[in-house]
């Protein structure tokens, strides 16, 4: 149980075009949604927190018209990167949470971004 | 959120035991510790969590010190899929809590 998908697996896409990542949670409901940014070989930023039907919460310096995000249902995010440039080529990775602990935290498999 | 500070690599070779270092010496009394690791390319993986007592699961065993500043996982038969970046977090439990990645330590096991 606790299976969170992301789509597309990898993506490229030319610069000044926007692209579209969904994250879905498999067999449960999730309370909150998270997405992260890693670049190679650092760690994971996150870059902002969101509930089902309410406004995402951005972290510091990301920028929210940039990083578009949606959670219109208990099971699905969408995080849109518009004008994307080969700068926001990175590995975008989401994670939902089921209840209010950390451990109910459960992380998709990640989309690798390429912005040509 | 408490600061961790984690060694940045360490060997291991394969059937013996992995043990993991994490200092975090400010944490404080709601703080649990978190672990989890990150295989090449994919998304992270919760492993085990404690706030003061010792825990054990299928994959690990977390033995915190009595003064919760430091913590250490146990990988106790360590396989070439074990071969991860391990993240110690401390976090509270409570609330819309979130999880900060560290750098973490890239584990390698050796055949």
């Amino acid at each position: 149980g606790a299976v969170v998908s992301q789509h597309p697996s990898w993506v490229i896409c030319k610069s000044g075009t926007s692209v579209k990542i969904e994250c879905r949670s498999l067999d449960f409901q999730a309370t909150t949604m998270f997405w992260y940014r890693q670049f190679p070989k650092q760690s994971l930023m996150l870059m902002a927190t969101s509930n089902e039907g309410s406004k995402a919460t951005y972290e510091q310096g990301v920028e929210k018209d940039k990083f578009l995000i949606n959670h219109a249902s208990l099971t699905l995010s969408t995080l849109t990167v518009t004008s994307a440039h080969p700068e926001d080529s990175s590995f975008y990775i989401c994670s939902a949470r089921t209840g209010s602990r950390s451990y109910e935290q459960y992380f998709g498999p990640g989309t690798r971004l390429t912005v040509t | 959120d408490a600061k961790t500070t984690q060694p940045p690599s360490m060997d291991c070779a394969e059937g013996r035991a992995a043990n993991l270092p994490c200092n975090h010496s400010t944490i404080s009394g709601n703080e649990y510790v978190y672990w989890y690791r990150q295989i090449h390319s994919q998304g992270p993986q919760y492993i085990i969590h404690g706030l003061k007592n010792n825990e054990t699961n299928e994959m690990a065993s977390l033995i915190i010190t009595e003064d919760r500043k430091s913590s250490t996982l146990i990988l106790p038969h360590a396989t070439l899929r074990d071969t991860a970046v391990y993240y110690c977090i401390v976090t509270s439990n409570f609330g819309n809590e979130k999880l900060t990645f560290g750098t973490g330590t890239r584990l390698t096991i050796i055949p």
